[in-house]
Formats: structure tokens, C-alpha cells, sequence
């Protein structure tokens, strides 16, 4: 059965900071891996997605890498700002017939002004 | 763009009630996946349909049914209510089963 782990569980940053949220993944057999953010008792907002065969992917200040082999991704944030305040949350989607998400517990981030 | 639509945003339900959630995936989407994120809680995966047929079912209470109609809208069933049944229902929808899941605001259900 797929494992997520996210650490730390919680993060809090002064702003302008650079930081990396890591996320790992028991089984390497995975279809892609999907980075959300969350807002206290709101929806979930994709912000990256690796497929499988790819190493990394950019949007703006965000980052994402994914090392399949080691069942490892980590999600950089450049110049943090306190509206990237937030749970973060990584789920890998199985490579099997249904390809459900599986979900970390998150890491919840606190940018200080 | 047109996102996830679901329905109602809010639900209050005494126990042993029932409820009925809705949701509306992105058009040409053809694959709609339920999660129940309880408080503090990663979301859990209950079920998902594909073509309107269940493709795969995860952690979802016998309590629960869920099925997905023609036009792909999709509804999640819940029978006599547990005071555990309050959380924070999610669904999901994706073009195939292997793309970005794009997920709904949510449906909050409280059961008093």
C-alpha cells in the first residue's frame, strides 16, 4: 500500500526566505506526482504536476523535483511572501487501472511579514 | 475556465439522516474521483468512476454509495449519518485517469 510523508509537519519562515518542503513515497510506481496548496477549510489548488519521466517543473517562484527511484519530491518556494501562507500538500497518483491520488498529511507554512 | 462545481458548498444533517453531495467535473472531463478530508486530516480517497462506471473504491462506508450519471455529474450518497461523517467532502475530476486532477471547493458536511 502507497505511503505519502510530508516533513516537516510545519514550517514557519520569515519573509523572503527560500524553502523546501519534501515529500516521500514508499512505492516508486507511480503515474505522476501532483503539489496542492490549501487554505484553512477551503478547496484544493494544483499548483504543480511531474509526470513520472520527468525530473522537475517550474512555475514562477515555485519548484518541483521528483526523484522516482528514491520515492522522493521536494517543492521549492523562492522568495517566500506571507500570502504563500498555507498547507501544502504532495499526492502521487498510482500507476495501476484507476490511478487514485494518494495524499501527505501536508505541511503547513506560515510566512512572517 | 469552467472548474469543478459541487454542491452544496455547506450541509448540516442530524445523525441517522441522510445526505446527498453533488458534483459537476470540468466539461470533457471523464473521470471524477471522492475524497473525505476529516478536521486536521489528509484527504482520504473514497471512490472514482470512469466513463460512469466505478473504476476503484477506496475507504468508502458501506453506508455510502456513489454513482455517476450520463451527463458525468456525479453524486455521493451517505445513509444514517455518524457524528464521524462530518468533514470536508472533495471531488475531483480529471480528461483521463492518468492527467491533473483538478479538484471542487469542497462540501462541508456537519453532522449534529
Amino acid at each position: 500500500k502507497q505511503e505519502v510523508t510530508q516533513i516537516p509537519a510545519a514550517l514557519s519562515v520569515p519573509e523572503g526566505e527560500n524553502l523546501v518542503l519534501n515529500c516521500s513515497f514508499t512505492d516508486s510506481a507511480i503515474y505522476n506526482l501532483q503539489w496542492f496548496r490549501q487554505d484553512p477549510g477551503k478547496g484544493l489548488t494544483s499548483l504543480l504536476l511531474i509526470q513520472s519521466s520527468q525530473r522537475e517543473q517550474t512555475s514562477g517562484r515555485l519548484n518541483a523535483s521528483l526523484d522516482k527511484s528514491s520515492g522522493r519530491s521536494t517543492l521549492y518556494i523562492a522568495a517566500s511572501q506571507p500570502g504563500d501562507s498555507a498547507t501544502y500538500l504532495c499526492a502521487v497518483r498510482h500507476s495501476g487501472s484507476a490511478r487514485q491520488l494518494t495524499f501527505g498529511s501536508g505541511t503547513q507554512l506560515t510566512v512572517l511579514p | 475556465a469552467a472548474g469543478v462545481i459541487q454542491s452544496p458548498r455547506h450541509l448540516i444533517k442530524e445523525k441517522r439522516e441522510t445526505a446527498t453531495l453533488k458534483c459537476y467535473p470540468i466539461p470533457r472531463h471523464d473521470t471524477v474521483y471522492w475524497y473525505q478530508q476529516g478536521p486536521g486530516q489528509d484527504p482520504q480517497f473514497l471512490i472514482s468512476f470512469y466513463e460512469k462506471m466505478q473504476s476503484d473504491k477506496g475507504s468508502i462506508p458501506d453506508r455510502f454509495s456513489a454513482q455517476q450519471f450520463s451527463d458525468y455529474h456525479s453524486e455521493l450518497n451517505m445513509s444514517s449519518l455518524e457524528l464521524g461523517d462530518s468533514a470536508l467532502y472533495f471531488c475531483a475530476s480529471s480528461s483521463n485517469r492518468g492527467t491533473r486532477a483538478f479538484f471542487g471547493q469542497g462540501t462541508r458536511l456537519t453532522v449534529v
